[in-house]
């Protein structure tokens, strides 16, 4: 049972726009930055969104991420096969002093 | 280019211990926290414990799950970091990932992970 709550699939055809949710508490997500990444089939998790809205040198601006209140959203444009991964949510939780994330989110592009 | 190297992984027998290790390049390494995170088969992600950097103490956290089981530490000389899991379960089996940060609530930079498998 993950601390942050993310839908477990989503999917849509290429070239489309998909959404992501990820709901939390007051003691992660409201009060700290959320970040975003994407696993790759095989890989490692990359980071994709950091304070909440931020994109690394590298990631392209189909990806977004906001945040209000306690929950996140991650937004992706345009979808490519590629894009076809596991998307997790994650953040600090003050109460339980530990890193917490999502339990994470497979996007299929149909 | 920031690369992260874990490597200590194995077939361990249930109740063992093994220390998994990481090498860290391309970044002032004593200078950043850093943590474990794990993934069991077909999982989602577990953040273990983390270490801050040599000028914040190298203070130490750990998941109540793991707490009082696996240990973690730093050799800044040697840019390199540690876990020690002990009187492992099969729950424990995953690939344990190296992990940059957190640094503002995010972990930037991720290794390539060591698989650990626990037998009965």
């Amino acid at each position: 049972q993950s601390v942050l709550t993310q839908p477990p699939s989503v999917s849509a055809a290429p070239g489309q726009k998909v959404t992501i949710s990820c709901s939390g508490s007051s003691s992660n997500i409201e009060n700290n930055y959320v970040s975003w990444y994407q696993q790759l089939p095989g890989t490692a998790p990359k980071l994709l969104i950091y304070e909440n809205n931020k994109r690394p040198s590298g990631i392209p601006d189909r990806f977004s991420g906001s945040k209000s209140g306690t929950s996140a959203t991650l937004g992706i444009t345009g979808l490519q096969t590629g894009d076809e991964a596991d998307y997790f949510c994650g953040t600090w939780d003050n109460s339980l002093s530990e890193g917490v994330f999502g339990g994470g989110t497979t996007l299929t592009v149909l | 280019e920031v690369e992260l190297l874990e490597s200590g992984g194995g077939l361990v027998q249930r109740g063992g211990s093994l220390r998994l290790s990481c090498v860290a390049s391309g970044f002032t390494f004593s200078s950043y926290a850093m943590s474990w995170v794990r993934q069991a088969p077909g999982k989602g992600l577990e953040w273990l414990s983390a270490i801050s950097s040599f000028t914040n103490g190298g203070r130490t956290s750990y998941a109540d799950s793991v707490k009082g089981r696996f240990t973690i530490s730093r050799d800044n000389s040697k840019n390199t970091l540690y876990l020690q899991v002990n009187s492992l379960g099969a729950d424990d089996t995953a690939i344990y990932y190296c992990v940059k940060g957190p640094a503002r609530d995010c972990f930037d930079y991720w290794g390539q992970g060591t698989l650990v498998t626990v037998s009965s």
